[in-house]
């Protein structure tokens, strides 16, 4: 099993630039999510979702966009690149049920200039 | 709101113990812990659950004070490979089940020989 694999690994854009950043996981859980993490501040939660069609608003949500058509992929978009959100963000896929570990994916360095 | 982890920092020699503490002003359904090193993904450490029910690995242990929202992460006869910084996550007691977890803003564990 690959577990959960992100791509890129790193990347650099420009202001009001869009992109997608992309997340994928082989061992069939229902429930993923995207973090950001920044020094100092731990990682937030960007968007999360409990299954294929069903996404919802983590605790900073604003200028990024997230769709689960299939239970293996979970992208996330960032609709017009601003400096704020260059961070490293990170998906992260579990089990649904009674709470279980989640598994995190190596992560992908965003800069936006 | 973030939970509240303390220290911030510690500095331990091999061999000797430490505590993590992590506190809620919420009312918690479970906390989860994670270590991470440099430049590496987040690791699965602990679950700790509403009710007393506990998951993770049989060397680490945790507990958690419900009526005080606490939960403290215990590091005996620490190694060099437990060096890391530690994040708390916590998911608050909506009784839906949220799958929501804030994470605090980490202790950074550095064990020397």
């Amino acid at each position: 099993n690959a577990g959960v694999t992100q791509t890129p690994k790193f990347q650099v854009l420009k202001t009001g630039q869009s992109m997608t950043l992309q997340c994928a996981q082989d061992m069939n859980h229902e429930y993923m999510s995207w973090y950001r993490q920044d020094p100092g501040m731990g990682l937030r939660l960007i968007h999360y979702s409990v299954g294929a069609g069903i996404t919802d608003q983590g605790e900073v949500p604003n200028g990024y966009n997230v769709s689960r058509s299939t239970t293996e992929d979970f992208p996330l978009r960032l609709l017009s690149a601003a400096p704020s959100q260059t961070s490293v963000y990170f998906c992260a896929s579990g089990r649904r049920g009674p709470r279980n570990e989640q598994f995190f994916g190596p992560g992908t360095r965003l800069t936006v200039l | 709101q973030q939970p509240v982890q303390s220290p911030q920092a510690v500095i331990l020699r091999e061999g000797e113990d430490a505590v993590i503490n992590c506190s809620s002003s919420k009312a918690l359904y479970s906390v989860h812990w994670y270590r991470q090193k440099h430049g590496e993904a987040p690791v699965f450490l602990m679950i700790l659950l509403k009710g007393g029910e506990q998951k993770g690995h049989d060397k680490i242990s945790a507990s958690f004070n419900e009526k005080k929202q606490q939960s403290s992460l215990y590091l005996t006869a620490s190694q060099l490979s437990y060096s890391g910084t530690y994040f708390c996550g916590t998911e608050p007691d909506s009784g839906a089940g949220s799958y929501q977890l804030t994470f605090g803003k980490g202790t950074k564990l550095s064990v020397i020989p």
